[in-house]
């Protein structure tokens, strides 16, 4: 059963930064790419970043281009999230998903129980 | 304002039948991406429901199904059960915004 566990989310202030981690087990994390996707309080899902099994590519979301960057600990099965500048709108449960890909399609086939991220000052 | 529309909310009765329609444009869907879908039960995270259109994890019920045409893809749920009332989110790709895009999501209610 694969198990994605989300962490360090919190309460920050707008312009600060925050780390999120997704600790991943029950799979060999270090053959799947990896997502990042929220949803802020109320909202629909919004997608952020990938990055490749190898950590070799990341994409993001305009939304976060520049601000937050995905990186990855394959050693550890750990994938993060550094977000810097954080704006009241960044607010939103955090979701970190397995990439499951065949050709050029993607889908997310398991995602983590979700971490609660709150930009206030 | 997401990049594929679903009506925000539907509703039916226990066994009625069900759809959850999923509109994008020549960048996405019409572009021939795949449509995803996904099931949120309240207060839980997205599970995998539908992928590459029309497959459905092992464990999903055959109740539920998806289909895709031109610009337009739709979830259908028959045999209406209370267990399934929640959020449900179709996805894919855009080619212009080079990134995964989902609809607003769809709240369906069992009356």
């Amino acid at each position: 059963q694969v198990q994605l566990v989300e962490s360090g989310g919190g309460v920050v202030q707008p312009g600060r930064s925050l780390r999120l981690s997704c600790a991943a087990s029950e799979f060999t994390f270090s053959t799947y790419g990896m997502h990042w996707v929220r949803q802020a309080p109320g909202k629909g899902l919004e997608w952020l970043a990938v990055i490749s099994y190898d950590g070799s590519s990341k994409y993001y979301a305009d939304s976060v281009k520049g601000r937050f960057t995905v990186s990855r600990d394959n050693s550890k099965n750990m994938l993060f999230l550094q977000m810097n500048s954080l704006r009241a709108e960044d607010t939103a449960v955090y979701y970190c998903a397995r990439d499951v890909n065949v050709g050029s399609e993607h889908w997310f086939d398991s995602w983590g129980q979700g971490t609660l991220v709150s930009v206030s000052s | 304002q997401s990049v594929l529309t679903q009506p925000p909310s539907v509703s039916g009765a226990p066994g009625q039948r069900v759809t959850i329609s999923c509109t994008g444009s020549r960048s996405n869907i019409g572009a021939g991406y795949d449509v995803h879908w996904y099931q949120q039960l309240p207060g839980t995270a997205p599970k995998l429901l539908i992928y590459g259109n029309s497959n459905r994890p092992s464990g999903v019920p055959d109740r539920f199904s998806g289909s895709k045409s031109g610009t337009s893809a739709s979830l259908a749920i028959t045999g209406l059960q209370a267990e399934d009332e929640a959020d449900y989110y179709c996805q894919s790709y855009d080619s212009s915004l080079s990134g995964w895009v989902f609809g607003g999501g769809t709240t369906l209610t069992v009356l």
